[in-house]
């Protein structure tokens, strides 16, 4: 089955402890991407890659750091996180949509809830 | 700034009725538009896709318009059911450096009461 699997789905930690969030997709997709939603905001782009060892930031990148150092893992980390960075992730994979009138499906992962105390 | 927005914030609705939800965009150089279905807990899911030669496109009961000129979008559910009961999210697609880059509106969240 096709599909984006994260881990944890629920994390609870405290403010300074590193923790990383795991994700992986079996689909092949050159693209991925991290995002947080908050109450009230749409979803905000993190990080992204464009594939392998590509990576760039995304709206609010400050505080996550990302890697990707295979084309079917995006780990997501937060070195010292802190109570803004509690919300709930979100991360999702597509081919890449290149051009005008191109478009590909963007598959997301079932979120991973975070808090932070 | 690119940005999308959604109106109305929530709706209530009885089981069977219909409803529209609107999406306004001001987002340029226009790719796609894409509306989600979103369930409490879960990762969004994919309804409809619009490039802008398209004006309409259904998905069984959900039914997107697109005008491009006016940069507005509606999203039609006929005869609801509990299970549409989630939070739809409007997506444009911006082409941006090669790539396209997505931008999200805030979602409405819809409740379909029995």
């Amino acid at each position: 089955e096709a599909q984006v699997t994260q881990n944890p789905r629920y994390l609870i930690t405290v403010t300074g402890k590193k923790l990383t969030v795991t994700c992986s997709q079996n689909m092949n997709h050159e693209y991925m991407s991290w995002y947080r939603q908050d109450p009230g905001l749409g979803l905000r782009q993190i990080y992204y890659s464009m594939n392998v060892e590509v990576t760039d930031k995304g709206d609010v990148p400050e505080g996550y750091k990302v890697s990707r150092k295979e084309k079917r893992n995006f780990p997501l980390i937060l070195e010292s996180p802190s109570p803004n960075q509690t919300s709930l992730y979100f991360c999702a994979s597509s081919l890449i949509p290149r051009g005008s009138g191109i478009s590909y499906e963007q598959y997301f992962g079932p979120g991973t809830r975070l808090t932070v105390t | 700034k690119n940005q999308v927005e959604q109106s109305p914030q929530s709706l209530i609705i009885l089981e069977g009725k219909n409803c529209t939800l609107q999406c306004n965009y001001t987002v340029s150089p226009f790719s796609n538009l894409r509306w989600y279905k979103q369930d409490t807990g879960r990762g969004p899911v994919s309804l409809t896709i619009m490039t802008f030669s398209e004006n309409t496109k259904s998905n069984g009961r959900y039914t997107a318009t697109l005008d491009a000129d006016t940069k507005q979008s509606s999203l039609h559910i006929t005869a609801s059911q509990l299970s549409d009961s989630a939070s739809y999210i409007c997506v444009v697609s911006e082409t941006s450096g090669g790539y396209n880059k997505l931008i999200f509106g805030a979602g409405t969240r819809l409740a379909v009461h029995p």
